[in-house]
C-alpha cells in the first residue's frame, strides 16, 4: 500500500539517550518533513528537506537533526533527548513539483521522555 | 509573528450543519489548507483555497477571503464518523505551513 510509514508507532526514553526516528514514502515526493505536535498547539515544523540530498530548519530546529540520502527516507534523530521533547512526531511528504503541494502524514511517533 | 486562530471546541448535532472559523496573519499567503485528523491517528487532507470564494467537495465546503485573513471549513448532514479535529494551516510566503491548534468537533446524536 502506497503511503508514508513511521518507527517506532511510540518509545519510552531515558533522558540525554540518543534516538533515531524513522520515515519511509513510497509515493517518490520529492518533499518531506518532520513535525512535532502538542496538545493545544499547532503542528510545528521540526526539519524539511525539498529533494534528496537537501535539508532546511524549521520552526523548531533545536536538539533535533536530520538527512535525506535518497527520495524514500528521511529520518529525525534526537542527539540527547530531554523531557520537552516529549511529543507527537509525524512525518509528511508533498510532491514538491509546486510550493503549495498538498502534505500527506504518516501515522506519527509518541515519543516520552523520561 | 505569524498566528491562525480557530475555536478550541464545538458540539454540533448530527444530521445538522456545522461552520467552523479559522483567521489568519501571516507573512505573506499562498493557500489555506483544512485537514480533518481523528484522535491518535495523522492529519488528512480535506481542502485548499488560494482564491476568493467557495470550494464545495461533498459535504465539506471550504469558504476564503484574502482580504479579511478569513476562511471556513462547512460540514453538512454530519455524521458520528466526523467527530474529530479540524486544523486550519495557511502556507507563507516561505512555502512553509503555518498550523492553527485545531477544533475538536464533538457530535451528539
Amino acid at each position: 500500500i502506497a503511503g508514508i510509514t513511521q518507527a517506532p508507532t511510540s518509545q519510552i526514553l531515558a533522558a540525554g539517550r540518543r534516538m533515531t526516528l524513522r520515515c519511509t514514502q513510497d509515493m517518490r515526493h520529492n518533499a518531506m518533513y518532520w513535525y512535532r505536535q502538542d496538545l493545544g498547539l499547532g503542528l510545528r515544523l521540526i526539519h524539511y528537506s525539498n529533494t534528496a540530498g537537501t535539508t532546511g530548519k524549521g520552526e523548531v530546529p533545536d536538539g533535533y537533526s536530520v538527512s535525506r540520502a535518497n527520495t524514500d527516507d528521511f529520518p529525525l534523530t534526537l542527539a540527547s533527548a530531554v523531557p520537552s521533547q516529549t511529543s507527537v512526531y509525524f512525518c509528511a511528504s508533498s510532491e514538491g513539483e509546486s510550493g503549495t503541494d498538498t502534505q500527506y502524514f504518516g501515522p506519527g511517533t509518541r515519543l516520552t521522555v523520561l | 509573528g505569524q498566528n491562525i486562530d480557530q475555536p478550541t471546541e464545538m458540539t454540533a448535532t448530527e444530521g445538522a450543519i456545522v461552520q467552523i472559523n479559522c483567521t489568519y496573519q501571516t507573512s505573506g499567503f499562498n493557500g489555506l489548507f483544512w485537514y480533518q485528523q481523528h484522535a491518535g491517528e495523522a492529519p488528512t487532507f480535506l481542502s485548499y483555497n488560494v482564491l476568493d470564494g467557495l470550494e464545495e467537495k461533498g459535504r465539506f465546503s471550504s469558504f476564503l477571503s484574502r482580504s479579511k485573513g478569513y476562511s471556513y471549513l462547512l460540514l453538512k448532514e454530519l455524521q458520528m464518523k466526523d467527530s474529530a479535529s479540524y486544523l486550519c494551516a495557511v502556507m507563507d510566503s516561505n512555502y512553509q505551513l503555518i498550523w492553527g491548534a485545531g477544533t475538536k468537533l464533538i457530535i451528539k446524536p
